[in-house]
C-alpha cells in the first residue's frame, strides 16, 4: 500500500469548509484512496472512497488530482460533530481477501465556534 | 444501518487472567477484524478472519487468539494478560468479494485495563 501524508492538525471555523489534504505521492494505477475519521472515544467511521474522479456523497466530497499524487477531503459546512481525527488511506480493492487498513497517523481536525 | 456491537465498552482485568472480548456484527458481513489502538502508533491490526472457521494473522497476533465459530460473531482472546495489552480494541466487519472490501465498519471499542 502507498504511504500517505496527513498534517498532524488543522483548525477550521464553524460552518465552514474544511479541507483536509493528503499526500500519496507513491500511489500506483490500482490503489484507491479511502477517508475514514474517528470522533473521541468512538470507533473509526468510513468517509468516502475515489479512484481518479472526485466524488460526493452526503458526507463530504473527494477531489483527487489529476496525476494522483494528492487529494483533499472537504466537509462543505463543518459543524462541532466534525471535530475527529480523518484517516486517509490508500489501498488496492482486493475482491475475495477483505481489506486490511493501514491507519496512519491523521490529521486532527478541531471545528471552532 | 450496519451495527457492530462489542460486548464491553470498558474492562479491567488483572496480569495473567484470561480475557474474551466479543464482537458480533448483524450485516451477514463475511471479513471480520480486530485491532487495537494506542496513542501514537495509531490502529495495528491483530486478527481478521474472512470466513466461518478462518483466521489469518494480522501484524501484531503474539499474545492473542482469535475464533469465529458463527459468521456473525469474532472473539479475541488474550491468553494470559499482561500489562502490555492495556489498551482500546476496536472490532470491524466488511463485505468479502465485492466492491466494497475495504469499507470497513467499526464497533464502539473495548477499553482495556491490565493492572
Amino acid at each position: 500500500d502507498a504511504k500517505t501524508t496527513q498534517p498532524p492538525s488543522m483548525d477550521c471555523a464553524e460552518g465552514r469548509a474544511a479541507n483536509l489534504p493528503c499526500n500519496h505521492s507513491t500511489i500506483s494505477g490500482n490503489e484507491y484512496v479511502y477517508w475514514y475519521r474517528q470522533i473521541h472515544s468512538q470507533g473509526p467511521q468510513y468517509i468516502i472512497h475515489g479512484l481518479k474522479n472526485n466524488e460526493t456523497n452526503e458526507m463530504a466530497s473527494l477531489i483527487i488530482t489529476e496525476d494522483r499524487k494528492s487529494s483533499t477531503l472537504i466537509l462543505p459546512h463543518a459543524t462541532l460533530r466534525d471535530t475527529a481525527v480523518y484517516y486517509c488511506i490508500v489501498r488496492a480493492r482486493i475482491y475475495n481477501q477483505g481489506g486490511k487498513l493501514i491507519f496512519g497517523q491523521g490529521t486532527e481536525l478541531s471545528v471552532k465556534p | 444501518d450496519v451495527k457492530v456491537t462489542q460486548s464491553s465498552r470498558y474492562l479491567v482485568k488483572r496480569t495473567g487472567e484470561k480475557v474474551f472480548l466479543e464482537c458480533v456484527q448483524d450485516m451477514d458481513h463475511e471479513n471480520m477484524f480486530w485491532y487495537r489502538q494506542d496513542p501514537g502508533l495509531g490502529l495495528r491490526l491483530i486478527y481478521f478472519s474472512y470466513d466461518v472457521k478462518m483466521k489469518e494473522k494480522g501484524d501484531i497476533p503474539e499474545g492473542y487468539s482469535v475464533s469465529r465459530e458463527k459468521k456473525e460473531r469474532f472473539s479475541l482472546i488474550l491468553e494470559s494478560a499482561s500489562t502490555n495489552q492495556t489498551s482500546m480494541y476496536l472490532c470491524a466487519s466488511s463485505y468479502r468479494g465485492r466492491a466494497s472490501d475495504n469499507e470497513q465498519f467499526f464497533g464502539p471499542g473495548t477499553r482495556l485495563t491490565v493492572l
